[in-house]
């Protein structure tokens, strides 16, 4: 079967910096995706990492290794507005995405 | 621009009755997908269009029915609602000429209720 594994609940302090794992098992590979999603809100897109490495956009980066099946999301200079739940999602082989259950992030003063 | 609109917003409904989520975007993208999202779970595709015209059943399409008459409208429409069908809906469109995997542009989102 398919799975998208990822943390249920993180908590990090204003200012840090935080990674959320996300380790996956797919047939077939197109890429993967993050989104954020505020409590209530609809999902937006964050990054896209087709190939090995890591892809820096501002105070986020997300990194990929394929042979491992393994991305991370790293967030820096935390925000109080960063607390939302982070979505991990590949693209399988039929281009269809899978999506993890989303890691809350809980970020204190 | 609006983007994509959903309605309603939110919802309770009796079991038995019929139920249309309607999705509206004007970004003229070429995919269109309902999602579900519930508590511990991840976003689970109901249904997908690739373009107007056609249509194709996700991991969870029992008990529900799409439409894409055109571009920008591609309605959600439960038969029968069953209390299992309670969660939020996620309308969501994308614009495969950037590549298949191109961003999904969701809307804001219908909680339906089923009682």
């Amino acid at each position: 079967g398919q799975n998208i594994d990822q943390p249920t609940e993180m908590t990090a302090t204003e200012g840090a910096i935080v990674q959320i794992n996300c380790t996956y098992q797919t047939s077939g590979f197109n890429g993967l995706f993050w989104y954020q999603q505020h409590a209530g809100e609809a999902p937006t897109f964050l990054s896209y990492n087709v190939l090995d490495g890591l892809e820096e956009k501002g105070r986020f980066s997300s990194f990929l290794s394929r042979s491992k099946g393994y991305s991370y999301l790293l967030l820096k200079e935390l925000q109080m507005k960063d607390s939302a739940s982070y979505l991990c999602a590949v693209a399988d082989s039929n281009y269809q995405l899978i999506w993890g259950a989303g890691t809350k992030l809980i970020i204190k003063p | 621009i609006a983007g994509i609109t959903q309605a309603p917003t939110s919802q309770i409904l009796a079991a038995g009755r019929r139920m249309t989520l309607r999705c509206t975007q004007d970004m003229r993208h070429n995919a269109m997908y309902w999602y579900r999202q519930d508590l511990g779970l991840g976003l689970r595709l109901i249904h997908y269009s690739n373009t107007a015209g056609t249509t194709g059943k996700g991991e969870v399409p029992d008990g529900y029915s799409v439409s894409r008459a055109n571009t920008d409208d591609f309605p959600l429409t439960l038969a029968s609602a069953v209390p299992s069908q309670t969660s939020v809906y996620f309308c969501a469109s994308s614009d495969s000429r950037q590549g298949v995997t191109g961003e999904l542009f969701f809307g804001e989102g219908s909680r339906l209720t089923v009682l």
